[in-house]
């Protein structure tokens, strides 16, 4: 099973590029989350989605938009990078039930200059 | 904002010893979730715990939840090098889902041969 996948795994850009990052899941979950980690900081959320069609907005939103238009898929949209920006973004998606565990992608790693 | 304390954030043993990681908050969650997080890699979870007081075992691994819902800990006997890894602990309130999940910073377990 592939679970989450992410792509890409690296990305350099430079301040003011837009990306996107891209997020698949073929569980059927219904709840999928995008996440920053830098160092020593833990993992902080930045957006979320219940379902298709529906986001919202978790701890650092600014700077990042998402959209949801299938169970599947789950884009992260940058649009004028910063290098604020510069972390590990990890997708995660998770059932319905209360209290179910996340299953994340491995990551992509952005930098940018 | 709720606060998730892990410590100590750094350790470093030799094999074959016995240690103790710590996640302590202000406030009561509904469950507690620990994961394992290898370099390059997503976290992946090794537990859940629900109840106050419950003790789950998971091979070498003992993880207890307290009484009053608001710490766990993380208890691992004869550390092995493959125990290498960032420990993350992560509190859920309500039963909505796990959207609302808080993430400690993590403790990076160095297991030397």
């Amino acid at each position: 099973n592939a679970g989450v996948t992410q792509t890409p795994k690296f990305r350099i850009l430079k301040i003011g590029q837009s990306m996107t990052l891209q997020c698949t899941q073929d569980m059927n979950h219904n709840y999928m989350y995008w996440y920053r980690q830098d160092p020593g900081m833990g993992l902080k959320l930045i957006y979320y989605s219940v379902g298709a069609g529906i986001t919202d907005k978790g701890e650092v939103p600014n700077g990042y938009n998402v959209s949801r238009s299938t169970t599947e898929d789950f884009p992260l949209r940058l649009e004028l990078a910063a290098p604020s920006q510069t972390s590990v973004y990890f997708c995660a998606s998770s059932g319905v039930i209360g209290n179910s565990p996340l299953h994340f992608g491995n990551g992509t790693r952005l930098t940018v200059t | 904002t709720q606060l998730l304390e892990q410590s100590p954030q750094f350790l470093s043993i030799q094999e074959g010893e016995n240690l103790t990681v710590y996640c302590n908050s202000s406030s009561v969650f509904s469950s507690l979730q620990w994961y394992r997080q290898e370099p390059g890699e997503g976290p992946v979870l090794l537990v859940t715990v629900v109840t106050g007081g419950e003790v789950k075992k998971l091979k070498r691994l003992t993880f207890q939840f307290g009484d009053a819902r608001k710490d766990s800990s993380l208890h691992i006997t004869a550390a092995q090098p493959g125990d290498t890894g960032l420990y993350l602990c992560a509190g859920a309130r309500g039963g909505a889902g796990s959207y609302q999940l808080t993430f400690g910073k993590g403790t990076k377990l160095s297991v030397i041969p």
